[in-house]
């Protein structure tokens, strides 16, 4: 089974800062990693796919990179909105598929 | 527009079962792999089950193998979960999720509905 490790677990920012979310992965999942948005209360929504392609209707001051692995997530300037969970998950080598454990970003 | 309604979800004693539900609309569940993701109470996310969309093969997580059953009603254009022998490490809000892209599995999750809450608890 391959394990998502997260860092940080939480992150302290303020509107307008630049945020950077690590993945790193027990093995290689090439490019197969997909990054969640969770807000309180909703459900987890696609981000970014395939590590680096933004879904649908996702602002692009949300970009994914890397491969193998280690991935990152980067807002490039936070809006309130952004304030949530956000979960890596692999693809590569499922069953099972397998998610990290989340950072937090809260508001500083 | 694509939907995903989870039902079936509720209280349930210990060794009990129950069965969840995700009706969907806006397509059809027969050409897609089908999953679904747990999530206990401030916890991380947990994927449980996934059914491809080619074969109607079934993969489950060890956590659930053996107890859990997951299954589609094409002409319901449904999913269910069929749980049994539940214990209190299953209380979780349940969701059910697609892939994103039809006739694959192995994909990511694009869709996703708003889940039903489990708790299993005497």
């Amino acid at each position: 089974e391959i394990v998502l490790t997260q860092s940080p677990a939480t992150l302290s920012l303020s509107p307008g800062e630049r945020a950077t979310l690590s993945c790193r992965a027990s093995q290689s999942v090439g490019d197969y990693l997909t990054w969640y948005q969770q807000r309180p209360g909703q459900a987890p929504r696609v981000l970014i796919y395939d590590a680096s392609y933004r879904a649908t209707g996702i602002p692009d001051r949300f970009s994914g990179s890397g491969s193998g692995t280690d991935f990152t997530l980067t807002i490039s300037s936070l809006e309130p909105e952004d304030f949530a969970v956000y979960y890596c998950q692999q693809r590569s080598n499922w069953p099972p598929y397998t998610f990290g454990q989340g950072t937090k970003l809260e508001l500083k | 527009e694509v939907q995903l309604l989870e039902s079936g979800g509720g209280l349930v004693q210990p060794g009990g079962s129950l069965r969840l539900s995700c009706a969907a609309s806006g397509f059809t569940i027969r050409g897609y792999a089908m999953t679904w993701v747990r999530q206990a109470p401030g916890k991380g996310l947990e994927w449980v089950s996934t059914i491809t969309a080619t074969d109607g093969r079934a993969y489950y997580a060890d956590s659930v193998k053996g107890r859990f059953t997951i299954s589609r009603d094409n002409s319901k254009n449904t999913l269910y979960l069929q749980m049994n022998s539940l214990t209190a490490d299953d209380t979780a809000v349940f969701y059910c999720a697609k892939d994103a892209r039809p006739w694959r599995h192995g994909d990511y999750f694009n869709d996703w509905g708003q889940g039903t809450l489990v708790t299993v608890s005497s």
